[in-house]
């Protein structure tokens, strides 16, 4: 099994539609959880951390579910600028300060 | 710019040269990460590094390949006689040091690395 699991995609969305995406981890003893977004040919940026209680920013939201070992990402009103690839990431518990990226999730919004 | 900074942006090399990739990390960041990325596929960790030691280097082939970050100056990632498959982007991140693990990383633009 993957250390940390994502559908590929991609997710095709009109603009203003909400989409989900979900990323699973195989350690349950991870501890931090983040979100990236990698545009094509540039480098991976920071979307945001994932904290137990679930957070949200602006149009983003994400929750974890420790006991089902899950991520997930909600975007609501899509815009076009959105279509990028999401990645989930999750650090190592045998070694905290190193981070696991999933293959990511690629995003297409259409007018 | 405060951020991390990956020089040069693009390299081209012959088969059997030998390929540099320089990486500073965000000012204040004590940890460097260097990944590929082959197109179309996900980032793959290759190596992570404190000042003047190689913490985890279980991503690096065993061959070819060195990184470093020394007391003074860049990190380096060195890959020696390069063959066309070393072509990819490497990208370098960098994070804090805080003691409690499971920082965020920050990116560099990436060197683009093509193998003629």
């Amino acid at each position: 099994r993957k250390e940390v699991e994502q559908d590929p995609g991609p997710f095709n969305v009109p603009e203003g539609a909400t989409v989900a995406f979900n990323c699973t981890y195989s350690n349950s003893a991870s501890q931090s959880f983040f979100w990236y977004r990698q545009d094509c040919r540039k480098e991976p940026k920071l979307l945001m951390s994932v904290y137990s209680s679930g957070n949200e920013d602006g149009r983003f939201t994400a929750q974890l579910n420790r006991a089902s070992q899950y991520i997930s990402l909600l975007i609501r009103d899509s815009k076009l600028s959105d279509s990028a690839t999401y990645l989930c990431v999750v650090n190592n518990p045998h070694n905290t300060d190193k981070l696991i990226f999933g293959t990511g999730t690629r995003l297409q919004v259409f007018p | 710019n405060a951020g991390v900074m990956q020089n040069p942006r693009h390299l081209v090399r012959r088969r059997g040269q030998e390929a540099r990739l320089r990486c500073s990390p965000m000012k204040g960041h004590s940890h460097v990460y260097w990944y590929r990325q082959l197109p179309e596929e996900g980032l793959k960790f290759m190596v992570y590094l404190q000042k003047e030691n190689i913490i985890d280097e279980s991503g690096m082939p065993k061959e070819r390949f060195s990184a470093e970050f020394p007391k003074e100056g860049p990190s380096i990632l060195r890959i020696q006689q390069v063959v066309r498959g070393d072509s990819a982007a490497y990208f370098c991140a960098s994070s804090l040091n805080s003691g409690t693990g499971g920082q965020p990383q920050h990116f560099g633009d990436g060197t683009r690395l093509s193998i003629l």
